[in-house]
């Protein structure tokens, strides 16, 4: 089974709105990682949090991390059209085997 | 964008016929991987390079094979193509394995189409 699930699967929102994207995992982590997908490119790396973090921003990007419940969030605060994408969460581990990435939330942000 | 080029972009090919993709890179990173993205399935690994001439499995290595001569280039070779390698194969590199220190780039992907 997948070590990152994000929820929910897919998010329709209005421009100006925020939105939260949660990822769960299973294992201990050394750190995670989320990017975002625009149709028919690759993925573009977005922000890191390590295991000893709780929280990062990056300009509208708000990133959490509580590694008591394996879980993460991505806010993305006043969402514009640009913003839509389909975004992963990535866990790395202390080995430094490769990570493993979840399904993807399909983000929509409407005009 | 990270200096990583796939090609081809598109691909169409029978079932049986040998496939390569090729992945070449400008940033000098030590560490190349290659990734088929389904849907619902994410992105799982094929095989990665730490190295010239280093490579290892990954999630998902069966029917596939790899290369890499030079630190620039990283070809994954699918020996008798069939249906189920229909898929998105994203190419991407970093400085540290498993992204410890350091994200994954990648390329823009191939789209291959096994009829």
């Amino acid at each position: 089974s997948q070590q990152g699930e994000e929820d929910p699967q897919a998010l329709s929102i209005q421009e100006g709105e925020n939105a939260t994207m949660n990822c769960s995992y299973k294992t201990s982590i050394n750190n995670l990682q989320w990017y975002r997908q625009n149709s028919g490119r690759g993925l573009v790396h977005l922000i890191l949090i390590r295991s000893n973090e709780r929280e990062k921003h990056s300009g509208r990007l708000r990133v959490t991390l509580d590694t008591s419940k394996k879980s993460s969030s991505l806010l993305i605060t006043a969402s514009r059209a640009a913003d839509t994408a389909s975004y992963f969460c990535a866990t790395g581990f202390f080995n430094g085997q490769n990570f493993v990435f979840g399904p993807g939330t399909r983000l929509s942000v409407l005009p | 964008d990270a200096g990583i080029t796939q090609s081809p972009r598109h691909k169409v090919t029978e079932t049986g016929t040998p496939v390569t993709l090729r992945c070449h890179q400008t940033e000098n990173h030590r560490y190349m991987y290659w990734y088929r993205q389904d849907p619902g399935h994410g992105l799982r690994l094929i095989h990665y390079s730490y190295g010239v001439k280093d490579t290892d499995k990954g999630e998902v290595s069966d029917g596939y094979s790899v290369s890499r001569s030079k630190t620039e280039d990283f070809l994954l070779t699918l020996e008798s193509a069939t249906s189920s390698q229909t898929s998105v194969y994203f190419c991407a590199i970093s400085e540290s394995l498993g992204g410890v220190n350091s994200p994954l780039h990648f390329g823009n992907g191939t789209r291959l189409t096994v009829t």
